[in-house]
């Protein structure tokens, strides 16, 4: 059977440092790849989509870039963060088709 | 573009008591209609989808949703609510776009459960 993991489960940051965060998939191939953001209020916000290795589609500008190293891995990533970065991520994992499976997510906390 | 409307961002049941929460969508073309549950601090979880066939549709955990293409409605309903349904729940409309599908999903809504 697939999972996705992600980590850290959470983190604090301060200002101004950078980010990364990894989701990994298992037990699929070549799967199609989703950041989410979900911020206090907002509901979910696709931020990246990948159909393949190397290939990132974003959804909305801003300070963030994904990348996809390996064909099972996601990497969300920033050189600054800002404040209004604060939220819960969540990557999801599709295998090119209508439905979408979510990873446990990331709490990110930016102070 | 597709886009969905979730009526009601809390809603408080009694125990034993129906659930009934309300989503409406509006898509150009025939939608993929989902449900996800999400437990505090987790990640989304499938309760049910609705793709071709059958209009109404069963999910985990005894929950169910009617397709209502006349009404462009997909609301969730389970007859007797358990405190374990406390969550909130999520509805989304799938579409396909350049090359993937893409999910909108609604703003969510908070069920809470009395004993």
């Amino acid at each position: 059977s697939q999972t996705i993991h992600q980590w850290p489960a959470t983190l604090v940051q301060p200002v101004g440092s950078p980010l990364s965060l990894e989701c990994t998939v298992e037990g699929t191939s070549n799967p199609n790849l989703y950041w989410y953001r979900q911020a206090a209020g907002r509901g979910l916000q696709l931020l990246f989509y990948s159909v393949g290795i190397g290939q990132i589609s974003s959804e909305v500008p801003q300070n963030l870039s994904a990348s996809r190293p390996q064909d099972r891995q996601f990497i969300l990533s920033s050189k600054k963060l800002l404040l209004s970065d604060s939220g819960f991520y969540l990557c999801a994992w599709s295998a090119g088709g209508d439905t979408q499976y979510f990873g446990p997510g990331t709490r990110l906390t930016v102070l | 573009a597709q886009s969905v409307t979730q009526l009601g961002s809390h809603v408080s049941v009694s125990e034993g008591a129906l659930v009934l929460l309300r989503c409406n969508y509006s898509s150009s073309v025939p939608p993929y209609l989902f449900w996800y549950v999400q437990y505090p601090n987790q990640g989304l979880q499938l309760l049910l989808k609705y793709t071709t066939g059958a209009t109404l549709v069963k999910g985990i955990n005894g929950f169910e949703a009617e397709f209502k293409k006349s009404e462009t409605s997909f609301h969730l309903t389970k007859p007797s609510a358990h405190m374990s349904d406390a969550a909130e729940y999520f509805c989304a409309v799938s579409e396909y776009g350049s090359n993937d599908y893409k999910l909108s999903f609604g703003a969510g809504t908070t069920v809470t459960v009395r004993a």
